[in-house]
Parts: C-alpha cells; structure tokens; sequence
C-alpha cells in the first residue's frame, strides 16, 4: 500500500521559515510527481507546488512563488517544502500528495498524507 | 483566488439525483486538461472520486458519475445516500499559469 507522511507544522511567527517533509512508502518514488495542497481553516483546496520524478521540474502557485522550494530526496523517497517568509495567510493544514497520469497536464492526485498544520502568528 | 467555479452548496433527499457544475476557461478544462474530482468527508482528507475526466477509481460506488464539455465539467451523484455529505472539488491543469488548480468547492448536504 502507498502511504505519505507529513511532518514539520508548527506554530511560526510572520516572516519566518518552516520546512515540512514527507516520507513515502510502498512505490517507486523516483517514478512519480509529487506535490503540495494546502487547506486554510474553513476554507477549500489549494495546490501549492508540484515536483517531477527527477525533481527536473518544479511548479509553483502565484501565492507562494519566490517563497517556497520544493525539493525531494528519491534516495530517501522523502519530498520537502521549504517555507520562507511566511505570512499570516499561509495559515493551513499542508497536504503531502502523489500524482498519477500520463501527462503532466493530465495528473491527479491519487494518494494523500494526513496533513501537518502551519500556524503563522 | 480559484479559476473554477463550483456552487457553493447542492442539496437533496436521499435517492435522488444531484449535479455538481465545475466551470473553467480555455486555458484549463477547455484547454483539453483532464478534469478530476476528490470527495473530503467532513473532518477527513480529500480521496480522488473521479480521474480523467469520466474515471472510478477501484471502490469508488458506480451512483457518481462525471462529465465533461468545452470550458465545464460535472460530477453527478444518482441515488444519494446519508453518506455521500461531503465537500467536493474539481481539479485540472492550467496552461496560463503553468500550474494545477482547485475548484472553489461545493457542500453537498442531503436532507
């Protein structure tokens, strides 16, 4: 069974850093793009960034570009999210999430972690 | 700000039928990027419901269905149940902003 683990939320006060990973088992890792959806307190989804299998390829959303790098270690099957300057609105449980497709245009998000919360205050 | 839009809520009675609209733009779903749909059971993480468009993942109930045409997309769910309250969300890739996007999110309650 694939699983994805989050860890590294807390409580951050605005304009400092965090850094989540996720640690990933039971696949390939090097095979598959993996990403980052965020979800602020009663409010909906948010993609934040994806990164290719290689690590290659990165996509950012406008509200975190220049902010966050995401990064992955396929020898540790572990994907990070560096979190800089972050701002009161970052506010959010952070989901870890795998992607499956056939083309990048075309993924979904097949299997996701439990979530780690990130409180900016 | 999400460039899909969804109703903010749908209701109905159990057994009846429901319809979930997901409306983009040229840059997205009519763009020809495939159009997935997750379900987030209240106080849980969002699971994929439909991938590809018209795709049951395994488990996934054959009562929800999707569509898609030009710049919109549906999810229909035949045949209700209590257990189907939930929040659901479309996705797709964008082309403009080179990145991947959710729509707004729809609550769907049944009376």
């Amino acid at each position: 069974e694939v699983q994805v683990l989050e860890s590294g939320g807390g409580l951050v006060q605005p304009g400092g850093s965090q850094r989540l990973s996720c640690a990933a088992s039971g696949l390939t890792f090097s095979s598959f793009g993996m990403g980052w959806v965020r979800q602020a307190p009663g409010k909906g989804l948010e993609w934040v960034s994806f990164i290719s299998g290689s690590g290659a390829t990165t996509y950012y959303a406008d509200s975190v570009k220049g902010r966050f790098t995401i990064s992955r270690d396929n020898s540790k099957s572990t994907l990070y999210l560096q979190m800089n300057t972050l701002r009161v609105e970052d506010t959010a449980v952070y989901y870890c999430a795998k992607f499956k497709g056939m083309e990048r245009q075309n993924y979904a998000l097949d299997v996701w972690g439990q979530g780690t919360t990130v409180s900016v205050s | 700000q999400s460039v899909l839009t969804q109703p903010p809520s749908v209701s109905g009675a159990p057994g009846q039928r429901v319809t979930i609209s997901c409306t983009g733009s040229s840059s997205n779903i009519g763009a020809g990027h495939a159009v997935h749909w997750y379900q987030q059971l209240p106080g849980t993480v969002p699971k994929l419901l439909i991938y590809s468009n018209t795709n049951r993942p395994a488990g996934v109930p054959d009562r929800f269905s999707a569509s898609k045409s030009g710049t919109s997309a549906s999810l229909t769910i035949t045949g209700l149940q209590a257990e189907d309250e939930a929040d659901y969300y479309c996705q797709s890739f964008d082309s403009s902003l080179t990145g991947y996007v959710f729509g707004t999110g729809t609550k769907v309650t049944v009376l």
